[in-house]
């Protein structure tokens, strides 16, 4: 079973500033997807950016950029020019490539970085 | 298009009484899901769906059963419920695809006393 793991409960940054969420993964798989969660207050689930395992490129948006290291296993996030409005939890996502329909291609969490920006 | 809905946003239940979540796609989407969501334990898999009249258990199906009889409804039952089922669910849809991601709700806030 894939697992996600996310070593920062917390992390502060200063408006205008970056900020980089740590995410590291285990899986026996070589094709799958990896996503990035932000979860405002208002607890709506937004899909940030995703990456593809396959793809050797870095995903990028806007100001939010990862670093995808397949062969550690790592997919981290960084959030360039920070913002008040990116305060929220962000979670790290799992999910494979396999072109099974009963596996229902389901998402697998990390427990979330809670990122606080200060003005 | 309302998306991913959810109803009710908000309930309190005391020990041992049932209730029934809905979620509800507009999106004619074949897959659907139930989470909950836990301090420092991000989102937990409850139930699936893969279609219409199918369901199938994740990651932590105890003490919660499913229904599918519409493709665009997904229930979640509880049917004795208890203080460790207080949490936010939340209910997600997505289409076939290889490349498609998944569609939240926004969340229901349960409260077991």
């Amino acid at each position: 079973a894939q697992t996600v793991t996310q070593s920062q409960p917390e992390m502060s940054v200063q408006e205008a500033e970056t900020v980089t969420l740590s995410c590291t993964y285990d899986t026996s798989e070589s094709d799958y997807y990896l996503f990035w969660y932000k979860q405002p207050p208002s607890r709506q689930m937004i899909l940030v950016i995703r990456q593809e395992a396959y793809k050797q490129q870095n995903a990028t948006e806007n100001r939010f950029s990862v670093n995808f290291q397949k062969a550690a296993k790592s997919f981290s996030l960084k959030i360039s020019d920070s913002q008040l409005g990116d305060a929220a939890m962000y979670f790290c996502a799992y999910r494979s490539a396999l072109r099974i329909k009963a596996a229902g291609n389901k998402l697998t969490f990390g427990g979330g970085t809670r990122v606080l920006v200060k003005p | 298009n309302a998306g991913v809905t959810q109803t009710p946003k908000f309930r309190v239940l005391k020990t041992g009484q049932s209730m029934t979540l809905l979620c509800a796609q507009d999106m004619n989407h074949e897959y659907m899901y139930w989470y909950r969501q836990d301090p420092g334990m991000g989102l937990r898999l409850i139930h699936y769906s893969v279609g219409e009249g199918t369901t199938a258990k994740g990651e932590v199906p105890d003490g919660y059963n499913v229904s599918r009889l519409k493709k665009q409804n997904f229930l979640l039952g509880l049917e004795s419920a208890a203080p460790s089922q207080t949490s936010v669910y939340f209910c997600a849809s997505r289409p076939l695809g290889r490349e498609e991601t998944q569609y939240f709700g926004p969340g229901t806030r349960l409260l077991v006393l």
